[in-house]
């Protein structure tokens, strides 16, 4: 079975501080996919970046930054000199990569960027 | 731009009746996907699609049927709807095993409200 934890409920930050959030997963699979999506206040998940369990570079893309440790089964996701637009639910996932690859998402992090 | 999109926005159906929730993708993806939202559950699969009349469940199917007779639409049904389905719903679909980009795009959602 897959699993997917994601500790912190609810963030909140001031703007320009940078932000950490946590992803634990647990999965028997050797090969799987990780994932963040955004959930802003509008509802519709935006995907932000897939990694490959074979992968384990660090990422970064902008104020975003991931830090994938297969050794710690965590695929933490840090925004850099937080915005009020950063302000969203993030929701971390896990596919297997076989069969039809459906999501097992965390509970997801709530982040409030006050200005 | 992959689109996935969603019959309604905003739904409020009473205790029994049978509720049909559309969703139209447009990108020729092969796999379909329903999701339900709930605060502090993440989103938990609720259907999937792999082709044409073809479907899996999910984790939490009870209470719900799909129907896919066409690629592009994935329709979620709720035979005699009940107040524990109140939710939101979350349409999605990608591309087969294999592809490059297999990573799930989201419609806007539907909140279902059964009273």
């Amino acid at each position: 079975a897959q699993k997917v934890t994601q500790a912190q409920t609810e963030i909140s930050v001031v703007e320009k501080e940078d932000v950490t959030l946590d992803c634990v997963y647990e999965t028997r699979d050797t090969t799987y996919y990780l994932f963040w999506y955004k959930q802003p206040p509008s509802g519709e998940l935006v995907f932000l970046i897939r990694r490959n369990s074979f992968d384990e570079q660090n990422e970064i893309s902008g104020r975003y930054s991931w830090n994938f440790q297969k050794s710690t089964s965590s695929f933490n996701f840090t925004i850099t000199a937080s915005q009020v637009v950063d302000s969203a639910v993030y929701f971390c996932a896990l596919s297997r990569d076989t069969g039809r690859r459906a999501l097992t998402f965390g509970s997801g992090t709530r982040l409030q960027v006050q200005p | 731009d992959v689109k996935v999109t969603q019959s309604s926005r905003y739904l409020v159906k009473r205790t029994g009746e049978k509720v049909f929730l559309e969703c139209v993708q447009d990108m020729d993806h092969e796999n379909m996907f329903w999701y339900r939202q709930d605060p502090g559950l993440g989103l938990r699969l609720i259907y999937f699609s792999y082709d044409v009349k073809m479907k899996e469940k999910g984790d939490i199917p009870e209470g719900y049927s799909v129907s896919r007779e066409k690629k592009e639409r994935f329709s979620l049904i709720l035979e005699s709807a009940s107040t524990n389905q109140t939710s939101m719903y979350l349409c999605a679909s990608s591309p087969p095993v294999g592809r490059l980009r297999s990573e799930q795009y989201f419609g806007p959602g539907t909140r279902l409200t059964v009273t």
